[in-house]
C-alpha cells in the first residue's frame, strides 16, 4: 500500500523555539494532506487541511500563525510549530489522500521543555 | 455536525476470546465508515471499511456491518490473538474531499 513518512519521529525543543515537521508521500502524489494532533488516550483532532499550492484550511480553534503549514509539492507538506510552549507537546500525525483513501504517517512526538 | 462515539477502553481479553468494540455515529446523509488500527509505535492503518448501508467490511478476521437504522458500525472478531493488541479507531467520512472524523479510540490488550 501507499506509504507516508514523517520526520522527525520525535523531537525535544526548548520553549520559545520553532520546530518543523515534514510529511512525505513516498509512492504517490497527494493533492491533499491533513494534519492531526493526538492527545494521550484521546482521539485524533484535525488541525488543518493542506492543499498543494494553496493556503491551508484550519479547523476552528487552531491558531494558523502558530501552526504554519506549507504544502509545497504533491509529495511534501510541512508543519512548523512556532514559538513552542510546553502545552504544544503532543503527538502530531499527518495523513495524505490518494484517490479515495487516506494514508497515515507514523507520527511525530514533540516535547517542549 | 459529524461525530463518532466508540466504547471506552481499555479492553482486556484472553487469547481466543470474542471481541466487540461498539461504534455509533452521527452524520447527515450517507457517510463511509472505517475502522483503523494503531499498533504500538506505528501509524494508523486502515483495517476495514464500508461505504453504504448493510455493507460488511472484513479483514484479518475482523468484521463490521454498516447499520443505518441504528447508526452503528460495531467491530467484531471471533477469536483474538495477542498480536491484535492495539488501539482501534472508528471513523467516518462524508462524500467528497473531506477529512476523516475519528472516535476517541479503544485500547485492546490481549493476554496469553
Amino acid at each position: 500500500g501507499a506509504v507516508v513518512s514523517q520526520h522527525p519521529s520525535w523531537v525535544i525543543c526548548k520553549s520559545g523555539t520553532s520546530v518543523k515537521i515534514e510529511c512525505r508521500s513516498l509512492d504517490f502524489q497527494a493533492t491533499t494532506m491533513f494534519w492531526y494532533r493526538q492527545f494521550p488516550k484521546q482521539s485524533l483532532m484535525l488541525m488543518a487541511t493542506s492543499n498543494e499550492g494553496s493556503k491551508a484550511t484550519y479547523e476552528q480553534g487552531v491558531e494558523k500563525d502558530k501552526f504554519l503549514i506549507n504544502h509545497a509539492s504533491l509529495t511534501l507538506s510541512t508543519l512548523t510549530v512556532t514559538s513552542a510552549h510546553p502545552e504544544d507537546s503532543s503527538f502530531y500525525i499527518c495523513s495524505a489522500r490518494s484517490v479515495d483513501e487516506q494514508y497515515f504517517g507514523p507520527g511525530t512526538r514533540l516535547t517542549v521543555t | 455536525g459529524n461525530s463518532v462515539t466508540q466504547m471506552e477502553g481499555p479492553v482486556t481479553l484472553s487469547e481466543e476470546a470474542f471481541l466487540t468494540i461498539n461504534c455509533t455515529y452521527t452524520a447527515t446523509g450517507y457517510p463511509s465508515l472505517f475502522w483503523y488500527v494503531q499498533y504500538p509505535g506505528e501509524g494508523l492503518q486502515l483495517l476495514l471499511k464500508a461505504t453504504k448501508a448493510d455493507d460488511k467490511g472484513s479483514n484479518k478476521g475482523f468484521e463490521a456491518t454498516y447499520r443505518k437504522e441504528t447508526t452503528s458500525f460495531h467491530l467484531e472478531k471471533g477469536s483474538v490473538q495477542v498480536s491484535d493488541s492495539a488501539v482501534y479507531f472508528c471513523a467516518l467520512r462524508q462524500i467528497g474531499n473531506t477529512p476523516l472524523v475519528f472516535g476517541k479510540g479503544t485500547r485492546l490488550s490481549v493476554i496469553a
